[in-house]
C-alpha cells in the first residue's frame, strides 16, 4: 500500500528493556513526525524530522527516548530501560512538508506498546 | 508557542441532532487551522483544515468549520450527526511563520452519537 505504515502493531516489554519502533513514511514525503497517545488522552508531539534540517527534538520527554531517520525515508524510534509510564500508543505520520506551507499529515496505524 | 485549547473533552449528543465542537488556538500571527478524526479502532485522519481564502470550510460528510481570527476560534460543527460521527475528534494549528511543517494538536474531544 502507499500508506505509512509501523511496526511491530503492538509491543509488549518487561520494565527495564529497550524497545524500537519502526516508521516507514509515504515515499516523497520530506517531514516525518512521532507522536505519542496516551490512553484517553490527546496527541502528544515527540520529534519532527524535515528533509536534511536538523530534527526538533523539543518534545522528547526524557533522555531515555531517540529517534532516527534514514535521509527521507524510514524512522526509528527508541525508547531505553523503559518504564511502565512510557505505555501508549506511539503514532508516525509523515506530509509533505513543503517550506512555509502546511499541509495534510498522513498517520500510520500506530504501534501499542505495553511496559509490564 | 503555540497551544490548543478543546474545551469539551466529551460530547454526548442524540442522533440527527445539532452539534459543535469547540477549538480555541493561542496564537497572535497568521495560522494554518485543522481538524482531524479518528474513528474507532482506525487511525486519525484529517476531516478539513483552513489554509486561505474563505473562512468557512467543509468536509465531504457535513461537517463545517469557521475561522474566526478575532476570537481565535475555529470550531466544528454538523447540522445534523448520524451515529457514524461517533469519534475523536482533534483540532490542531501550525504557524504559517515557520519554514517547516509542525503542527499542534488539541486534547481531543470524545464524541458520542446516541441513536
Amino acid at each position: 500500500g502507499a500508506g505509512v505504515s509501523q511496526s511491530p502493531s503492538n509491543k509488549v516489554t518487561e520494565k527495564g528493556k529497550d524497545v524500537e519502533l519502526r516508521c516507514d513514511p509515504i515515499s516523497g514525503h520530506t517531514a516525518l513526525y512521532w507522536y505519542r497517545q496516551r490512553l484517553g488522552q490527546g496527541l502528544e508531539f515527540l520529534i519532527y524530522f524535515q528533509g536534511n534540517s536538523a530534527p526538533d527534538k523539543s518534545g522528547l520527554p526524557s533522555d531515555r527516548f531517540s529517534a532516527e531517520r534514514t535521509g527521507e525515508s524510514v524512522s526509528t524510534l527508541t525508547i531505553q530501560r523503559t518504564q511502565q509510564e512510557d505505555s501508549a500508543v506511539y503514532l508516525c505520520a509523515s506530509s509533505l512538508g513543503l517550506a512555509g506551507g502546511s499541509t495534510e499529515q498522513f498517520f500510520g496505524p500506530g504501534t501499542r506498546l505495553t511496559v509490564l | 508557542a503555540q497551544s490548543v485549547t478543546q474545551l469539551d473533552s466529551q460530547v454526548p449528543v442524540f442522533e440527527e441532532a445539532p452539534v459543535e465542537l469547540r477549538c480555541n488556538y493561542s496564537s497572535s500571527v497568521s495560522v494554518y487551522l485543522f481538524w482531524y478524526v479518528q474513528y474507532p479502532n482506525q487511525g486519525l485522519q484529517l476531516l478539513l483544515k483552513y489554509l486561505s481564502g474563505s473562512t468557512l470550510v467543509e468536509s465531504i460528510n457535513g461537517f463545517e468549520a469557521e475561522f474566526n481570527k478575532s476570537q481565535t476560534s475555529f470550531h466544528l460543527r454538523k447540522p445534523s450527526v448520524h451515529i457514524s460521527d461517533t469519534a475523536e475528534y482533534f483540532c490542531a494549528v501550525s504557524d504559517r511563520r515557520t519554514s517547516y511543517d509542525k503542527v499542534i494538536f488539541g486534547p481531543g474531544t470524545s464524541l458520542s452519537v446516541i441513536p
